[in-house]
């Protein structure tokens, strides 16, 4: 699977939109970016995942630039609740069937 | 439905100890992992399970450590001989592949501590 690099932090204020960068510029054709979350003290959480289309679903939207080299979660109304370390991964869509690379991750801290 | 479940939650152990940490999956599930997170880091793959069949094992760090799931579907991690190291939270994840996103569904967790 590719790598992808992250920044370690950022911050944001409650109600605003989260902006979290991904690159991934090694990325093949056939890869999909996925994010996941994991807040403290549990398991790590999916949220969406895209190949070239940018998509978005009940809890954030992805983009995802015209080469796939890079990537944005976009938390809109970011709320106290998403603090949590956000995982961008990259692998192939294999249906579940194989262990997923997990980074370092950005953690999020939503300011009050 | 019910998610993925772990337990114990919380374990103390003394080096050299043996431990064995259990995971349920969700219910259907054939896809199981575990993986191993160090304090500050991400989790880091263990193994995978598709049902009882054990198709990858590469990330095991050492012989110390065993995961069987006999009937494909509770799974259970042992660690041998525990040392100081193995100190980390363990955490077991299931997916149905095939299906919808691909998503793993991960538990909360077995934070062991060797001490």
């Amino acid at each position: 699977d590719a790598k992808t690099t992250q920044p370690p932090s950022m911050d944001c204020a409650e109600g605003r939109a989260a902006n979290l960068p991904c690159n991934h510029s090694t990325i093949s054709g056939n890869e999909y970016v996925y994010w996941y979350r994991q807040i403290h003290s549990q398991g790590p959480q999916y949220i969406i995942h895209g190949l070239k289309n940018n998509e978005t679903n009940e809890m954030a939207s992805l983009i995802i630039t015209e080469d796939r080299k890079s990537s944005t979660l976009i938390l809109p109304h970011a709320t106290l609740r998403d603090t949590a370390v956000y995982y961008c991964i990259v692998r192939v869509w294999g249906g579940g069937a194989d262990g997923l690379t997990f980074g370092k991750g950005t953690h999020l801290i939503i300011q009050p | 439905g019910a998610g993925v479940s772990q337990s114990p939650r919380y374990k103390v152990a003394k080096r050299g100890q043996d431990v064995a940490l259990r995971c349920d999956p969700i219910s259907g599930h054939v896809s199981l992992f575990w993986y191993q997170q160090a304090l500050g880091q991400g989790p880091e793959f263990l193994t995978y399970f598709q049902n009882e069949a054990q198709l990858d094992k590469s990330g095991l760090p050492s012989d110390r450590f065993f995961a069987e799931r006999p009937e494909g579907s509770v799974s259970t991690l042992k660690i041998q001989r525990t040392q100081q190291e193995d100190s980390a939270v363990y955490l077991c994840a299931s997916s149905l592949p095939g299906t919808g996103t691909g998503e793993q569904y991960f538990g909360p967790g077995t934070r062991l501590t060797v001490t």
